[in-house]
């Protein structure tokens, strides 16, 4: 079975910039989630989509967000880039999602994002 | 404020010693505890939850709600056990997240 994937796996944009990062969960899995990882503040959730549908949110901006297509396929956008946002973006898919006590989550390798 | 606090940044211990790795949690709810482990190049990875009570690579953790705490043990360490180690919480509220502590790496000594 595959695993989780993220595409691209390296970015570097500019502040003011807009940026649209990947996930292809496992097969089957119907949730993913998004963390961003950074020195500063170590890994911290983002949100999580389930059957197309945003079920949970970190406490992060608006400029933060995301969609998942009926593939269960999500992409994460971060508009109005600054300098802060630099950071190695993970994503992790499961069955059931975060409710689900049981489930486990896959994580990707991530995507490295520089903002120059 | 929910949080997870992991002290130690390095831990540093010989092959064949016992490992104790450190996990403090703070929240109001009934606690879902993970521990998480990311070896050298590889992905972060479950190691185990607190719900389903295993030993996983010989690594246990009791939730200890008395000391708010969920360690991580193991009696004898091997060189492979090196890798990062997360402790994470899930809030269960109207909106479920995952809160990290901020990792701890463990190093073993031949």
């Amino acid at each position: 079975k595959a695993g989780v994937t993220q595409t691209p796996r390296y970015l570097i944009k500019t502040r003011g910039q807009q940026v649209t990062l990947s996930c292809s969960p496992i097969s089957g899995h119907r949730s993913v989630s998004w963390y961003q990882q950074t020195p500063g503040q170590g890994l911290q959730f983002l949100f999580e989509y389930f059957s197309e549908t945003q079920r949970n949110k970190g406490n992060f901006p608006g400029r933060f967000s995301g969609r998942q297509f009926s593939n269960s396929r999500s992409e994460m956008n971060v508009s109005t880039l600054e300098l802060g946002d630099s950071a190695l973006y993970l994503c992790a898919s499961s069955l059931g999602g975060l409710s689900a006590r049981t489930d486990t989550q896959y994580f990707g390798p991530g995507t490295r994002l520089t903002v120059l | 404020a929910q949080r997870v606090t992991q002290p130690e940044k390095l831990l540093s211990v010989f092959k064949g010693a016992p490992v104790e790795l450190k996990c403090n949690y703070s929240y109001s709810g009934s606690p879902e505890l993970f521990w998480y482990v990311q070896y050298s190049r590889q992905r972060l990875q479950l190691l185990l939850r607190h719900i389903s009570r295993e030993s996983i690579k010989g690594f246990t953790a009791d939730l200890n709600k008395g000391e708010t705490s969920f360690h991580l043990k193991k009696p004898f360490a091997q060189e492979e056990d090196s890798a990062m180690y997360y402790c994470a919480l899930l809030l269960e509220d109207s909106n479920y997240q995952l809160i990290w502590g901020a990792g701890t790496k463990l190093i073993i000594k031949p």
